[in-house]
């Protein structure tokens, strides 16, 4: 597609359900980056992916977390036994190339609000 | 740990204005430092800076990088009410030649007013 693009736009779901968010990346990217962004700061990062292997998972805050990118296109981020804390923009950004090369491209954002 | 510090934290000034935003930053192994413009939406790629004393240039926009000094400005002439926005500083480090993740800055919100 045009831009990285990223479903739902909003979700609402009570403490202790499980949600998945999906990212469709800009077709042909390479790398896929999970962001998340609290109100006031800048994006933090989550995990990232190189076509479909996972290199790097150490920003996810606990076991609660994963991601999963099967084919080395749309990537899937779930939120098990979601918890209020767990309230935030997440944000998807892909980039044409790894290693860093090209810039990452963002997406517009799941807003999740755990109640 | 790698840091990314931005100011100031913001910014208001009246149209015709030029500004300057500033990013300072501490990373191991330094590879890129990118400036995005976010509104309401995603944050949108301005410019990403890897050498030392090269004006990035694009429109009204432009940024230079100080590896020596480890710090990158982001300019902005005759500013306009459209330019109203929190610009992003984010930095990329390099390890045993793959790819890190961005660390991002807190962000500069430039309110600009007619």
């Amino acid at each position: 597609g045009a831009g990285v693009s990223q479903s739902p736009r909003y979700k609402v779901t009570k403490r202790g359900q499980d949600v998945a968010l999906r990212c469709d990346p800009i077709s042909g990217h390479v790398s896929l980056y999970w962001y998340r962004q609290a109100l006031g700061q800048g994006p933090e990062f989550l995990t990232y992916f190189n076509y479909e292997a996972q290199q790097d998972k150490s920003g996810l805050p606990n076991d609660r977390f994963s991601a999963e990118r099967p084919e080395g296109s749309i990537s899937t981020l779930t939120i098990q036994r979601t918890e209020q804390r767990d309230s935030a923009m997440y944000r998807c950004a892909s980039s044409l190339e790894a290693g860093g090369i090209s810039p990452l491209h963002f997406g517009n954002g799941t807003r999740l609000t755990v109640t | 740990e790698d840091k990314v510090v931005q100011s100031p934290l913001s910014l208001v000034v009246h149209e015709g204005d030029t500004v300057t935003l500033n990013c300072s930053y501490e990373v191991t192994n330094f590879r890129s430092l990118l400036w995005y413009k976010q509104e309401k939406k995603a944050p949108t790629f301005l410019f990403m800076l890897t050498s030392s004393g090269i004006e990035k240039k694009s429109g009204r926009l432009s940024s230079i990088l100080d590896k020596k000094e480890l710090f990158s400005i982001l300019n902005i002439t005759a500013t306009q009410t459209g330019d109203s926005a929190v610009y992003l500083c984010a930095v990329e480090s390099t390890l045993f030649g793959g790819n890190t993740p961005l660390v991002f800055g807190k962000g500069t919100r430039l309110s600009v007013i007619a």
